[in-house]
């Protein structure tokens, strides 16, 4: 599989493999993350979320890892296919706040 | 179960008009969040409303305001429209305020253009 070291804009790859999107989260208070998916053209979907009490959740081909020593997040796709093609974005929130979105990665896959 | 809606889906004004923009949670959330996005800034947060009250407002000058009505439908307006405001502006709901762990499902997006 290929991955994103802190923040790249754009990852690229083949149909099969594994791909791995990381995010840097900033505020160490934050208890609450998501991955969401925008396809253009739509909203934002929910993929998947997990709790600070947690680091690890795992989804249907997706899992999110998070590490909160170094304030870190990444989610992997396994199997990538044509369809996972679209922008992703980690967001934490901590209690009372809004949600607070990260810039974002393209995903392209090609096969 | 219906998802969120937002109406209209598309809209273009010139400077100095106003919009209000409409959002429809869906069944049985009573919180709804709006989010400017350009590919400039990203997703930036607006506001949330919970039970009809403002929660959080973000960053944003005054002409942008929002409500939210007592079937949690929610409206923002924007008034003296500037180019700058072009953008695409989401519409987010969840069962709880956010003071809970809820996640937010997030409309299509209403897409306005300034000119």
């Amino acid at each position: 599989g290929e991955s994103v070291g802190l923040h790249l804009p754009t990852l690229s790859v083949q149909e099969g493999d594994n791909s791995i999107i990381n995010c840097a989260y900033s505020n160490s208070a934050s208890d609450y993350f998501i991955w969401y998916k925008q396809e253009s053209g739509k909203g934002p979907q929910f993929i998947i979320d997990i709790r600070s009490n947690m680091d690890k959740r795992q989804g249907q081909r997706v899992t999110v890892l998070l590490n909160k020593t170094v304030k870190h997040l990444s989610l992997q796709i396994a199997a990538t296919q044509p369809g996972d093609s679209a922008v992703y974005f980690c967001a934490e929130k901590s209690q009372g706040t809004a949600l607070i979105f990260g810039k974002g990665t393209t995903l392209s896959v090609s096969s | 179960k219906a998802g969120v809606t937002q109406t209209p889906r598309y809209l273009i004004k010139t400077r100095g008009q106003q919009v209000t923009l409409s959002c429809s949670p869906i069944s049985g959330h009573r919180s709804v969040s709006w989010y400017q996005q350009t590919p400039g800034q990203g997703l930036q947060f607006l506001f949330e409303y919970f039970s009809e009250t403002q929660r959080n407002k973000g960053n944003f000058p005054g002409r942008f305001s929002g409500r939210q009505f007592s079937n949690s439908r929610s409206e923002m307006n924007v008034s003296t429209l500037e180019l700058g405001d072009s953008a695409l502006y989401l519409c987010a709901s969840s069962l709880a305020d956010s003071n809970k762990k809820e996640t937010q499902y997030f409309g299509p997006g209403t897409r306005l253009l300034v000119l």
